[in-house]
């Protein structure tokens, strides 16, 4: 199974920041990797897939980029609403496994 | 619109079986590749099971393989998943969630039904 690592876990910021998630894979996933991101008592939301396509209605502030084994989700400038749990996921084969999260507190 | 409505999750003793549902409207669940994906309270994602398009080839991990099964039913639009000897470490909010298309993510989700597994 392809085991996903993200860093950091946990990430205290403020808003404005720019914020950077990591998301490695034990093995090469091509760019067939997505973004997601969830509040609290809600289902995940798709941010980005295939490591940069932006989902439609996703803000530009959001970013994905990457391809084989290490790729980043960037968050330009953090605002309010942005303070969540990120996860990747990999699509390149199953059983299609997630990350461990990043959850964003305000600093 | 794309909607999934997720039911069946419930209390239920160790060792004991349920079914969720998830009814979908706004497609068709037998042109799409689908899941499910269960949160454990206080915990990550993780993914559970997969069903493909056409011949339905099914997919589950490791510790719930044997155990789950999932399944869809065309004419109810509807996707399953039995889940049979359960244990307290399947308790978890259960989603499911569809491809999109051209596939490699999940677009759309429900809202995820609990199931807790408990004497």
């Amino acid at each position: 199974d392809i085991q996903l690592t993200q860093s950091p876990s946990f990430l205290s910021a403020s808003v404005g920041d720019r914020v950077t998630i990591t998301c490695r894979a034990s093995q090469a996933i091509s760019s067939y990797l997505a973004w997601y991101q969830q509040k609290l008592g809600k289902a995940p939301k798709l941010l980005i897939y295939v490591a940069s396509t932006l989902q439609g209605g996703v803000p530009s502030r959001f970013s994905g980029s990457g391809s084989g084994t290490e790729f980043t989700l960037t968050i330009s400038s953090l605002q309010p609403e942005d303070f969540a749990t990120y996860y990747c996921q990999q699509f390149f084969n199953y059983p299609l496994t997630f990350g461990g999260g990043t959850k964003v507190e305000i600093k | 619109e794309v909607q999934l409505v997720e039911s069946g999750g419930g209390l239920v003793q160790p060792g004991g079986s349920l079914r969720l549902s998830c009814v979908a409207s706004g497609f068709t669940v037998s042109t799409c590749p689908m899941g499910w994906v269960r949160q454990a309270p206080g915990k990550g994602l993780q993914w559970v099971s997969g069903i493909t398009t056409g011949g339905g080839d099914t997919y589950y991990t490791d510790s719930v393989k044997g155990r789950f099964t999932i399944s869809r039913d065309n004419p109810k639009n509807t996707l399953y998943l039995q889940m049979n000897s359960l244990r307290a470490e399947d308790t978890a909010v259960y989603y499911c969630a569809k491809w999109g298309l051209g596939g490699h993510r999940y677009d759309y989700w429900g809202q995820g039904t609990l199931v807790t597994v408990s004497s």
